[in-house]
């Protein structure tokens, strides 16, 4: 299986920029497809998807969240962070089945 | 708008089967895309646990290919979880899923609220 690796756990304080990394053990590219997703979960919620295929913004999810990365590595940036954006994150590859998931980061206030 | 509602026993005795259905609203399971489920472990880990798709094919995580079955009743739009021999490992808040695109069963853009289970005798 892939694994995906993610920090944590992230301080960050509020208006300014976020970065959330993914590393995968492999590849998680074919040709121009990067098969990388993010998801954002708050406590007592269900995960809700924010980007998917590593750069493209999922419907209703504001621009300032924005994804990039290709290969291995990925990143989730938010410009800027906002008192709603305090959650976990998760990069989640669909390159391989199964599916897999990275152990989440959680986004704090400094 | 579409809607995932996961139902079940909240306690599950060690040996016996899990079994969760998730109810689909606003869209037709056999119209298209994959329908999966998903669980979430006490400290963060989450786990892809299978599909079954809009034809009725299944496809299983796996590390739980002996224990696990999908399947569906589509005059309800209803699909299933069921888990067999669960361990206190299966503890868990187990989520049904849509995959967000028609070819790609893999991500997932609509999420069940979630029900945790807890294995226990």
């Amino acid at each position: 299986d892939i694994v995906l690796t993610q920090s944590p756990a992230l301080a960050v304080s509020l208006g300014q920029r976020a970065t959330i990394s993914c590393r995968a053990s492999q590849s998680v590219s074919i040709s121009r497809y990067n098969l990388m997703h993010w998801y954002q979960q708050k406590p007592g919620q269900q995960p809700k998807l924010l980007i998917y295929r590593a750069s493209n913004l999922a419907s209703g999810i504001p621009a300032r969240f924005s994804g990039s990365g290709s290969g291995t590595d990925f990143t989730l940036t938010i410009n800027p962070v906002q008192a709603d954006d305090i959650a976990t994150y998760y990069c989640q590859q669909s390159r391989e089945s199964p599916p897999t998931f990275g152990g989440g980061t959680k986004l704090e206030l400094k | 708008e579409i809607q995932l509602q996961e139902s079940g026993p909240g306690l599950v005795k060690p040996s016996q089967s899990l079994s969760l259905t998730c109810s689909v609203t606003g869209y037709t399971i056999t119209s298209g895309y994959y329908w999966s489920w998903i669980r979430k472990f006490p400290g963060n880990k989450m786990e892809w646990m299978g599909y079954i798709s809009n034809s009725g094919s299944t496809n299983y995580n796996p590390s739980l290919k002996i224990r696990i079955s999908i399947a569906r009743d589509t005059s309800k739009n209803q699909f299933f979880l069921q888990l067999n021999s669960v361990t206190t490992e299966d503890t868990a808040t187990y989520y049904c899923t849509k995959s967000r695109d028609y070819y790609d069963g893999y991500s997932f853009d609509y999420w069940g609220q979630g029900v945790m289970v807890t294995v226990s005798s």
